[in-house]
This record gives C-alpha cells, sequence and structure tokens, in this order.
C-alpha cells in the first residue's frame, strides 16, 4: 500500500493564480480530510469529508474547495491564491469513528505551498 | 469547543535523560486525545492515544502518555531519550461535532535531544 499520497510536494503561485492539490488513498478509508501548517498554530482542519459524494468545512474553509468524487481521491482547490495561503497543507485519511476502534489519521507527506 | 494546549515551544533534553511533553486539554464530555510526531518533511505519524481504561497509555517507538483527568493533561513521556526522537510533537483531541473525526491540535512542541 502506498497510504496516502500528495501531488506535487511544492509549488509556486502568483496571487490571483488557481491550482489543485492532489490526495489519494489506497487504503479505502471513508473519511479525508485537509489540513494547513503554519508555525506556532499547529495544524488546522480546511474541509473534510465522511464518504464519497460527502464534504463538509473544517475550522479554515475560506478560500478553498474540495469534492469527493470518489473514495480514494479528495482534492483541494484554490479559486484565487492569496498569500495569506501560504502554508503546508496535509492531507489526512481515516475509518470513520465509532466504537473503540483504532481508527488513528494518516497523513500524507504534505504540500509546501508558496503564493507571491 | 474541544482544544488542548501545549504550553512549552521547546522542550531540551540530554540522550539518555527521561523526556516529558506536556499537553493540557479543554473538553465536553469524554476525551479521545492523541499525540503525533512529525520529523523533519516529514507527515505527521500516529504515537498513541487515550480513549477509555488505564491511564497509561504505551505507544510507538518506546513513548507512552499518562491521562490525568483531574488536571487534564495527557503528557508524553520517554524513560530514556534518544537524539532520533527530536522531531516536533503534536498533542490532539477528538471533536465530535456532527460525529466526525475532527482532530482539533496543539500548536506543537519541538523536542531537542542533545547527545
Amino acid at each position: 500500500n502506498a497510504g496516502v499520497t500528495q501531488t506535487p510536494k511544492f509549488q509556486v503561485l502568483k496571487t490571483g493564480q488557481s491550482m489543485t492539490l492532489q490526495c489519494a488513498q489506497d487504503m479505502n478509508h471513508e473519511y479525508m480530510s485537509w489540513y494547513r501548517q503554519d508555525p506556532g498554530m499547529g495544524l488546522r482542519l480546511i474541509h473534510y469529508s465522511v464518504g464519497a459524494g460527502i464534504t463538509d468545512q473544517g475550522e479554515v474553509p475560506n478560500g478553498y474547495n474540495v469534492s469527493r468524487s470518489t473514495t480514494e481521491d479528495f482534492p483541494l482547490r484554490l479559486l484565487s491564491a492569496a498569500p495569506s495561503q501560504t502554508s503546508v497543507y496535509f492531507c489526512a485519511s481515516s475509518t470513520l469513528p465509532g466504537g473503540r476502534e483504532k481508527n488513528e489519521q494518516f497523513f500524507g507527506p504534505g504540500t509546501r505551498l508558496t503564493v507571491l | 469547543a474541544q482544544s488542548v494546549a501545549q504550553p512549552e515551544d521547546q522542550v531540551n533534553v540530554a540522550e539518555g535523560n527521561p523526556l516529558t511533553v506536556k499537553c493540557t486539554y479543554s473538553v465536553s464530555g469524554n476525551p479521545y486525545l492523541f499525540w503525533y510526531v512529525q520529523y523533519p518533511n516529514r507527515g505527521l505519524q500516529f504515537l498513541l492515544k487515550y480513549i477509555t481504561g488505564d491511564n497509561l497509555v504505551k505507544g510507538s517507538y518506546g513513548f507512552e502518555a499518562e491521562f490525568n483527568k483531574s488536571q487534564t493533561s495527557f503528557h508524553l513521556k520517554k524513560p530514556s531519550a534518544l537524539v532520533s526522537d527530536s522531531a516536533l510533537y503534536f498533542c490532539a483531541v477528538r471533536d465530535w461535532a456532527g460525529g466526525y473525526n475532527k482532530l482539533i491540535f496543539g500548536a506543537g512542541t519541538r523536542l531537542a535531544v542533545h547527545p
């Protein structure tokens, strides 16, 4: 299993440009999420999905869109990039919560995004 | 709202000494608490979690964490630190809003283990 994969690893954008960060998992996990990591702020949840066709907002959703057309893929779209979106983005997946099963989240290696 | 706090930005420890990375939490209801580690230029890796049961939870790489309900703490510990333990450590709590697996992370604590 490849686990959670993210592409690209690095990206530089100009203000106003759009792009899509890709995330895929091969563990058949229902739950997938996007976080951004900023110094001194830990990880903050952007959007999450509990299955194909179902998405919802996290703590900091503004400026980002997501979709979940398949179980495996959960792309994050920046429609008009802003310097405030300079960050490291992590995708994560897990089984759905419930009961006492382990269902810890598995994280991808991250995408480092710079918006000029 | 659920939250966790990591009061130390950085912890410095000599190799072979015990280490503690602190975490306190604020939750409504029973807490589900996690520790993750992030090595340079890598994603987060799960270390351990507390849901219920024994207050001392054992995890990966020799780490353990002690859940203390009266002090609302979940400190990460290791009896003998290794230089390779140097990394960024995050405490997290599960947010049950909507019943979904949302994790609320602390700001992180950088652990530096010196030879």
